[in-house]
């Protein structure tokens, strides 16, 4: 089965830092872009984060850029984001996403999801 | 920046109808335009990408169109489980800055 399954959030501190995980399975991992996207509570859909199939090119939203790293190890079929700094507005639940390949942006496989709760 | 406007932010419609949401961006993205379908507590799933191709196993009672600015989202003969929060996206920057329509709930009549 193709599938995306993400770990890592849990409650943290203002000023802390969080390390999600995005582990695949299902398909030929290395050969698609995976991207991060988010949702606050009751709200719409943000996307904050792009790492290209061979991990070298990487983008970020203006509102996590210089405090969130993404990364991927393709031998391991999983992606990762690291968030410093956390403020309470990256309260979210927080997925990644596949992108089709060709396509850059459409994304055809999601995870669960994994919430992030940031608070004193 | 991009701006992506869904309209209306809530339709009611009773099953067996048809519905058509539409979603503006404030600038052409051309073609690089998906849908996305979510249920609560469920993540999104894709419908239409490219405007208006039908993600796989994606019903043909729903349907793409448009391009550049103007996109809709046509669903036929609303079923049950077709009620949900709908959602465009842009895809076309590069350097990404993907956008997100603020969603529009499809609730039962």
């Amino acid at each position: 089965e193709v599938q995306l399954v993400e770990s890592g959030g849990g409650l943290v501190q203002p000023g802390g830092s969080l390390r999600l995980s995005c582990a695949a399975s299902g398909f030929t991992f290395s050969s698609y872009e995976i991207n991060w996207v988010r949702q606050a509570p009751g709200k719409g859909l943000e996307w904050i984060s792009y790492i290209s199939s061979g991990g070298l090119t990487m983008f970020y939203a203006d509102s996590v850029k210089g405090r969130f790293t993404i990364s991927r190890v393709n031998a391991k079929k999983s992606v990762y984001l690291q968030m410093n700094s956390l403020r309470g507005e990256d309260t979210a639940l927080y997925y990644c996403a596949r992108a089709i390949v060709g396509t850059q942006g459409a994304f055809d496989i999601w995870g669960q999801g994994t919430m992030v709760t940031v608070s004193s | 920046e991009m701006v992506m406007t869904q309209s209306p932010a809530t339709l009611s419609v009773s099953p067996g109808e048809g519905a058509t949401l539409s979603c503006r961006a404030s600038q052409s993205v051309s073609s690089n335009l998906a849908w996305y379908q979510q249920k609560p507590g469920q993540a999104p799933r894709l419908l239409i990408y490219g405007a208006s191709t039908r993600a796989t196993g994606i019903p043909a009672r729903f349907s793409g169109s448009g391009s550049g600015t103007e996109f809709t989202l046509t669903i036929s003969s609303l079923q049950s489980e077709d009620f949900a929060v709908y959602y465009c996206h842009q895809y076309n920057d590069w350097p990404p800055v993907y956008t997100f329509g603020q969603g529009t709930k499809l609730e039962i009549k």
